[in-house]
């Protein structure tokens, strides 16, 4: 399986900054994507980071609020804008190599907005 | 309906004793099921992958599907301490690229 560097693994932000997580992986992927685990839950997909082009975002999650970046097939990032305190959460980076197959993940980031 | 449905727990077992994990999922047309664990403020870590119906074993674990009743298990044989963690069961979803839906998790706890 791929090795997934996730930085920062912690930080702590005031509300109203950005932060920008980047997640760098040791080999080509096809599939990126970003989760957001809140405090006590499951985890919740942000979007899909799409190399070239623009991300593909999920539900309740716009572009504004969370920018992704993906350069090439190794390199992406997340932007968390304009933070408040519910944006406080651990935010993971996932890889697969094909469809139907297994994710993995990077260490995860965990995110206090105060 | 929630999509992948998983009894959060606890889950309390003896050490030495046998596990099981449930979860149902509501995609049909999902193909690959995982299982990962999760320690606290740890991300998670795959501990097994099935794809096909019947049980899949891999050292002390075990994992059954059936997709006639969109059922998946996960059976962990002779508990250790170090299992207590939370369990969350991922099958593909049939949309636009696949993506897994995570269910919310199990937690289990192993007792001396």
């Amino acid at each position: 399986s791929a090795v997934i560097s996730q930085k920062p693994s912690r930080d702590i932000c005031q509300r109203g900054t950005s932060l920008t997580i980047q997640c760098q992986v040791d080999s080509q992927v096809t599939m990126m994507f970003w989760y957001r685990q809140q405090p006590g839950q499951s985890l919740t997909l942000i979007a899909t980071a799409n190399q070239g082009s623009e991300a593909t975002y999920e539900s309740g999650f716009v572009i504004d609020k969370f920018p992704i970046s993906r350069p090439n097939l190794t390199f992406s990032t997340l932007t968390v804008s304009n933070m408040s305190p519910e944006d406080s959460s651990i935010y993971l980076c996932s890889t697969q190599a094909r469809v139907d197959t297994e994710a993995f993940f990077g260490q995860g980031t965990r995110l206090t907005v105060v | 309906q929630k999509e992948v449905e998983q009894n959060s727990g606890p889950l309390s077992v003896p050490e030495g004793a046998i596990a099981s994990l449930n979860c149902t999922y509501s995609d049909r047309g999902s193909q690959s099921f995982f299982w990962y664990r999760q320690y606290s403020g740890k991300s998670p870590e795959l501990i097994m992958s099935i794809y096909s119906n019947g049980d899949k074993e891999d050292g002390r674990f075990t994992a059954q599907l059936n997709k006639a009743s969109q059922y998946v298990s996960l059976l962990i044989r002779d508990s250790q301490p170090s299992d207590s963690a939370t369990y969350l069961c991922a099958p593909s979803g049939t949309g636009g690229g696949n993506k897994l839906t995570f269910g919310t998790g199990t937690q289990l706890k192993v007792e001396l």
